[in-house]
C-alpha cells in the first residue's frame, strides 16, 4: 500500500538531544511530507521533499529521502520541550488512477525538560 | 490570515440526529478534504473535492455526505450518526492532493 509507516511509534528524549523518526512506504511516490500535530489540534505542515531530492533542511529539521529503500527520516536537532507532539509522514502518489496523499499513523515524541 | 475554520469544535449528539460540520477556507484553494482521526488508526480520508461541484469518496465514506457549492466551503453531513462515528474530524485545503495541506483545528464529535 502507499501508506507510510512511522517508526518508532513513540519516542521519549531529553531536551537538547536529537530526535530521529523514520517513515517507510511501499509504492512509488511524487513527494513525501512531514506534519506535526500538537495534542488534539490540527496538523501543521513541516516540510515537503520531492522524489528527486535526497535531503532537505528547514531550521532544526532535516529530512532525508531514499527512494531505493522507500524510506524517509525526520531529524529534529537540539530538541525543545515545545517539540513534544505527534509527527506524521504523508506520501503523495497515485492510487487507483487518482492522486492521493496518504498519512501514516504517526510517531509520538515526548521531549522532557 | 490564511486559515481553515471548522464549526463546531465540540459536539455531543445522539444516535440518528442529523448534523452538519462546516468547513471554510480563505486561501482560494481548489482541493478540500475531510479526515477522521482515531487512536491507532491515524488519519483516514472520508471525502475530497477537487473543485466546486466535484466530490469523490475517500477511504471511509460510509455514513457521510458532502457538498461543494462554493469554492470556500465544504460541509460534512452525517444524516444518521451512529456511535462508531465518534471521532476527531479534520477539514483540510490545498492547491491539490499532492501539495501542502492546511488543516482546520478539528471537531471532536461524540455520538451516544
Amino acid at each position: 500500500s502507499q501508506q507510510g509507516e512511522e517508526d518508532p511509534q513513540a519516542l521519549s528524549i531529553q531536551e537538547g538531544e536529537n530526535a530521529t523518526m523514520n517513515c517507510s512506504y511501499k509504492t512509488s511516490i511524487n513527494n513525501l511530507q512531514w506534519y506535526r500535530q500538537n495534542s488534539g489540534r490540527g496538523l501543521v505542515h513541516l516540510i515537503l521533499i520531492r522524489s528527486n531530492e535526497r535531503e532537505k533542511h528547514s531550521g532544526r529539521l532535516r529530512v532525508t529521502l531514499d527512494t531505493s529503500k522507500k524510506s524517509s527520516s525526520l531529524l529534529i536537532t537540539a530538541s525543545r520541550a515545545a517539540d513534544t507532539a505527534s509527527y506524521f509522514c504523508a506520501t503523495a502518489g497515485t492510487q487507483g488512477g487518482s492522486e492521493k496523499l496518504v498519512f501514516g499513523k504517526g510517531t509520538k515524541l515526548t521531549v522532557n525538560p | 490570515e490564511a486559515q481553515v475554520t471548522q464549526n463546531p469544535r465540540y459536539l455531543i449528539t445522539v444516535t440518528g440526529k442529523k448534523l452538519t460540520v462546516t468547513c471554510s477556507q480563505n486561501m482560494n484553494h481548489e482541493y478540500m478534504s475531510w479526515y477522521r482521526q482515531d487512536p491507532g488508526l491515524g488519519l483516514r480520508q472520508i471525502y475530497y473535492s477537487m473543485n466546486v461541484e466535484v466530490t469523490d469518496k475517500g477511504d471511509v465514506p460510509e455514513g457521510y455526505k458532502v457538498s461543494r457549492k462554493e469554492k470556500r466551503n465544504f460541509p460534512l453531513i452525517l444524516e444518521s450518526p451512529s456511535p462508531n462515528q465518534t471521532s476527531l474530524y479534520f477539514c483540510a485545503s490545498s492547491y491539490g492532493p499532492w501539495y501542502e495541506q492546511y488543516f482546520g483545528p478539528g471537531t471532536r464529535l461524540t455520538v451516544t
